[in-house]
Formats: structure tokens, C-alpha cells, sequence
């Protein structure tokens, strides 16, 4: 089966630096890679998700890079403010008839923005 | 409003007892999945149903049961069996856009 593995596990930034989150996935067929913000206490939202027929995907602040020859994809977001500080997690895929299937996570990055 | 509403928010359980968390959806997603999180942790699979009345083992099946009788509610009963039960429990579903999660029950053991 599929196995994620995501660095680190805890990161601090000062407020308006960028902050990295990358992970690395086994499975050469994933092909779908959401990644999820959690605020303590709450349900993870999705911020955003590339699948491999591109490389890279930009929303405002936050872009997400893949690289599906060495099978890892990265988390950028710039411009850091405090509201960002929560819990990153990278998931992986595979799409069938162009529906997401069961996600397999990674162990998740506590993001903390400093003021 | 389309949603997946799981209840109660807060649950305590005395040792050696059963107890039944709810998940319903109104998305009309066919797949539905329980997830265990510990403080610290990523979400670790529990069991998952792509159908009504089918349902599979995850990574960590041992102490839970489930159930899928209806497309729109699939429960997950914590049994005595589960030694360690204390943590907060999502359930997701899962649609052309991907997954979308409950707010989240948090069980404790008292």
C-alpha cells in the first residue's frame, strides 16, 4: 500500500517569511495529492491539491510543487501571517474515473507563525 | 446545506463499555471513512465503506466495528476491546472533489 512521509514534524517562521512543508510518497500510481490545513480542535480543510499531470499549483499565498520521479511534493507559502499557524497535512492518492479514493496522510507539520 | 455532521462532539466512557459514534452525510457520496487521531499524530484509518452494506478493515480495525446500513449514516462503535480509545475521531466522505470531513468527536475514558 501507499506510505506518506512528511518533514518536519514542527516548524516555526517569523511572520512574513515563507514556510516549506514536503513530503514523499511510495506509491508510483498516486496521482492525487491534497494537502489539509487543521486548526486545534477542529476538522482538516482542504487549501489545495495538484494531481500529476501538472507540477506546480499556485492559489494566492500558498503553492504546492510535485515531482513524480522522485515521488515527493512541497507545501510553499509566502508572506506567512499568525492566522496560518495550524496543522499541515499532505495526503496521496489515486483518482479513478476522475474521483479521489482513500487518502493515505502524512503524520502532519504543526506550523507556528511567529509575530 | 450539504455537510457530514458527526455527534456528540464530547463523549466520556466508563471502562468495559460500548459506545457508538454517529456519522451522517447528506452529499450523496457513496464512500465513507472513520479515522482515529492522536494528540501529535496524523489520521490513522479505522474502516472505510465504498457501498451500503459493505465495509472494510483499515489500519486499525482491532476494538471497532462499524456499520452501513443506509448511504447516508455510517456509525462506528468503539468496543470494550479498544484499550486505548481516548482520541478525537473524524469521519469523512469522499466526492469528485475529494474529502470532506466532520467536525470531529472527542472520546475520553474516564
Amino acid at each position: 500500500g501507499e506510505n506518506v512521509e512528511q518533514h518536519p514534524s514542527t516548524l516555526s517562521v517569523q511572520e512574513g517569511d515563507s514556510a516549506v512543508i514536503k513530503c514523499t510518497y511510495s506509491d508510483s500510481a498516486s496521482n492525487y495529492f491534497p494537502w489539509y490545513k487543521q486548526e486545534l480542535g477542529k476538522r482538516p480543510q482542504l487549501i489545495i491539491d495538484i494531481r500529476s499531470n501538472v507540477g506546480e499549483k499556485k492559489d494566492q499565498r500558498i503553492a504546492v510543487t510535485l515531482n513524480k520521479t522522485a515521488k515527493h511534493f512541497s507545501l510553499h507559502i509566502t508572506e506567512t501571517q499568525p492566522e496560518d499557524s495550524a496543522v499541515y497535512f499532505c495526503a496521496a492518492s489515486r483518482l479513478a474515473s476522475g474521483s479521489a479514493r482513500q487518502l493515505t496522510f502524512g503524520s502532519g507539520t504543526q506550523l507556528t507563525v511567529l509575530p | 446545506d450539504g455537510g457530514i455532521t458527526q455527534s456528540p462532539k464530547y463523549l466520556f466512557r466508563k471502562e468495559g463499555q460500548n459506545v457508538t459514534l454517529s456519522c451522517e452525510q447528506n452529499l450523496n457520496h457513496d464512500a465513507m471513512y472513520w479515522y482515529r487521531q492522536d494528540p501529535g499524530q496524523g489520521l490513522r484509518l479505522i474502516y472505510y465503506s465504498q457501498i451500503v452494506n459493505d465495509f472494510q478493515k483499515g489500519d486499525i480495525a482491532e476494538g471497532y466495528s462499524v456499520s452501513r446500513e443506509k448511504k447516508e449514516s455510517f456509525p462506528l462503535t468503539v468496543t470494550s476491546a479498544q484499550k486505548n480509545p481516548t482520541a478525537f475521531y473524524l469521519c469523512a466522505s469522499i466526492g469528485y472533489y475529494g474529502y470532506t470531513f466532520g467536525s470531529g468527536t472527542r472520546l475520553t475514558v474516564v
